[in-house]
């Protein structure tokens, strides 16, 4: 079974410029969550996916940030226009649906570099 | 305060010693508690969730004290292969994770 993938591993900007980030949940999983690790800090939450419905966005730092599931499958995380500030690493990560809280599996990650 | 809070380390640890790190967490109402792995460079795996009777897997075992808000992880026989950094993770409930800070462990040949 294909894990979380998350494209492009690697993405070096300048502020000002956007940038799309892309997560390919485990086939079958409704839950998708995006995460940001800064650097020096601890992985933060950014928001939470069910299907294609945005279940919680708390985390979401500004409107520069817009997160998209359309059609409950893949999911995008626009940057626009990207600060230095939004460096770091963005995972996904997705779970199925289920009544108990079940292991969130994560992707590789997204490493961000705004020059 | 953090809502997960754990020392940073780092901790050096020889060959085949157990070594114990240690989470405390803000939220009685908390809902799950989990010990993630992540390897430099890699994302967090799952290495154990904690439940409150305790649980076991081969050298690992997880605790929970909910009275005092206070996760553990033992590792003991520690293998070169343990060296990571190890993340105290709570659901508080609403399905998102929080995460401590990490503790960096590296074993010493």
């Amino acid at each position: 079974e294909a894990g979380v993938t998350q494209f492009p591993s690697h993405s070096v900007i300048e502020k000002g410029q956007t940038v799309t980030l892309r997560c390919d949940p485990i086939s079958g999983h409704d839950n998708l969550y995006w995460y940001r690790r800064v650097m020096g800090k601890e992985i933060k939450f950014l928001l939470h996916f069910v299907k294609e419905s945005k279940q919680d966005e708390s985390g979401m730092p500004n409107n520069r940030f817009l997160a998209e599931r359309t059609g409950g499958t893949y999911s995008t995380l626009k940057v626009q226009p990207a600060e230095l500030e939004d460096s770091g690493v963005y995972f996904c990560a997705s779970s199925p649906l289920a009544g108990e809280y079940d292991e969130q599996y994560f992707g590789p990650g997204t490493r961000l570099t705004v020059t | 305060r953090k809502e997960v809070e754990q020392d940073p380390g780092p901790f050096n640890v020889p060959e085949g010693a157990t070594v114990a790190f240690n989470c405390t967490y803000s939220n009685s109402a908390s809902q799950s508690f989990f010990w993630y792995r992540q390897d430099c460079r890699k994302e967090p795996k799952l290495l154990m969730s904690v439940y409150s009777s305790g649980n076991e897997d081969g050298r690992f075992t997880a605790q929970l004290n909910r009275a005092s808000q206070y996760i553990s992880l033992l590792i003991r026989d520690s293998k070169l292969s343990d060296s990571a950094t190890y993340l105290c993770v709570v659901n508080f409930g609403n399905e998102k994770l929080t995460f401590g800070t990490g503790t960096r462990l590296t074993i010493i040949p």
